[in-house]
């Protein structure tokens, strides 16, 4: 178990630009989760999946964000056309089970956008 | 949007005392965590209470969960100052696959 991994651990881009972090849960976690949080602030939910499927995106999001998570693995959450305004600490966590159970979080991408 | 809403916002005491942290949540759940967060690190899972649970230790630790006032408590006896950090509680709502949520968070800061 070697814990859930994020990459990069810092991101800083331009505006405009389009950013792409990648995570990878703990190998039998079915359920993988993107949260973003600004300083202060708690986790806000993105987006999760059961497997390969993507079951609730946040209405806050934008057309801008997408999240992929092929064959049940690693997930990758892209941001496009970024603005400052998405200048977060982007953090994964992934659990086991049926749901509802503890969150293994990685240590998350911090992206600042210039 | 958050779930839930934990207070105090920041809580400064010595070490050796006791910290006592609230959280209050909207809708009916299936259980309630709590996590603890260093400073630019990710969040690390502390506690689980099911909504059938009234009180659970672990360690230093006391969770208490009021389901009818929507409302729980973290209790961390004899504070050292390694538990400097920020407190989440998070809820899983009650009714298959359901996101968890995660509150405003506590700060707290344990003066050595």
């Amino acid at each position: 178990d070697t814990g859930v991994s994020q990459d990069p651990r810092h991101k800083i881009t331009k505006r405009g630009q389009n950013v792409t972090f990648r995570c990878d849960p703990i190998s039998e976690h079915n359920r993988l989760y993107w949260y973003r949080q600004t300083l202060g602030q708690g986790p806000e939910f993105l987006t999760y999946f059961q497997n390969e499927a993507q079951l609730e995106k946040s209405r806050l999001l934008s057309d801008r964000f997408s999240a992929e998570r092929p064959k049940g693995s690693f997930s990758t959450l892209e941001i496009q056309r970024t603005e400052q305004g998405d200048s977060a600490m982007y953090l994964c966590a992934s659990s086991f089970g049926a749901g509802n159970e503890k969150l293994f979080f990685g240590s998350g991408t911090q992206l600042s956008v210039l | 949007s958050q779930q839930g809403e934990e207070d105090p916002q920041a809580l400064s005491i010595q070490e050796g005392e006791n910290a006592t942290m609230n959280c209050s949540y909207k809708t009916s759940i299936n259980n309630l965590q709590w996590y603890r967060q260093n400073s630019g690190r990710g969040l690390v899972h502390l506690i689980l209470i099911r909504s059938n649970e009234r009180e659970k230790h672990s360690g230093r630790l006391r969770v208490t969960l009021d389901t009818s006032k929507k409302s729980s408590s973290l209790l961390i006896t004899a504070s050292r100052a390694a538990d400097t950090a920020s407190y989440f509680c998070a809820t899983a709502p009650s009714g298959g696959y359901q996101k968890v949520t995660f509150g405003t968070g506590t700060k707290l800061q344990v003066i050595p």
